[in-house]
């Protein structure tokens, strides 16, 4: 069955400290890629995607993420984080050629930032 | 401004009542989508629609119903039928075709009490 894992449920970094998210995804052909962010209690909004092309996505608010084929894997990631990167991350993946009715989400990491 | 309003943000309803949930969008998107979120389970699609006067079942669809009689609005009523209704709900659209995104609302946090 298709799937995407989050393997982190929370990761909690310092300030300026730099950051990697993990997702693994698990289909039978290249899907596309998501990464979504959502702060409490508001809907969420899209950081970047991969189609197809440069396996280096650059996004919004300073993220970028590395899609390895031989991995299955999208992490995201961030060199430096502020304190308003904390928020629950989601990974996202889908196969269609028709729109989004196949999207799959990973179970979301939360990221804490302290001080 | 272009967006997706899911209207309300908080609904209060009592066990055995259904609710209606708004979401409207006014992208121009063909396709629209809801969602529910439960923590540590992500987001489970429970209905979507790809065009007016069509919808297909997502994953969770039992006991909610949505109708879509225009481009712009893709209600959702969650019946008595749901065991368990509690959650957060996420309305979402995209246009149809590859190489798109979906676009997702504020969400509205629905407690039966």
């Amino acid at each position: 069955a298709q799937s995407v894992t989050q393997p982190d449920i929370h990761i909690t970094v310092s300030e300026g400290a730099s950051l990697e998210l993990r997702c693994n995804y698990s289909y039978g052909a290249t899907p596309y890629l998501f990464w979504y962010v959502q702060s409490p209690g508001q809907g969420l909004q899209l950081l970047l995607k991969y189609f197809s092309g440069d396996t280096l996505v650059q996004g919004i608010k300073g993220f970028e993420a590395e899609f390895k084929r031989s991995q299955s894997s999208f992490n995201l990631r961030k060199p430096s984080v502020h304190w308003s990167d904390a928020a629950e991350y989601f990974c996202a993946a889908e196969i269609s050629n028709f729109g989004n009715e196949k999207l799959t989400f990973g179970t979301g990491t939360r990221l804490t930032i302290i001080p | 401004d272009g967006g997706i309003t899911q209207s309300p943000k908080y609904l209060f309803r009592k066990e055995g009542q259904n609710v209606t949930l708004s979401c409207e969008q006014n992208l121009n998107h063909d396709a629209m989508y809801w969602y529910r979120q439960d923590p540590g389970q992500g987001l489970r699609l429970i209905y979507y629609s790809q065009i007016v006067n069509d919808f297909q079942k997502g994953d969770i669809a039992e006991g909610y119903s949505v109708s879509r009689e225009k481009k712009e609005s893709f209600p959702l009523t969650v019946t008595s039928a749901q065991k368990n209704p509690t959650a957060f709900y996420l309305c979402a659209s995209s246009p149809t075709g590859p190489n798109t995104e979906a676009f997702f609302g504020q969400g509205t946090r629905l407690t039966v009490v």
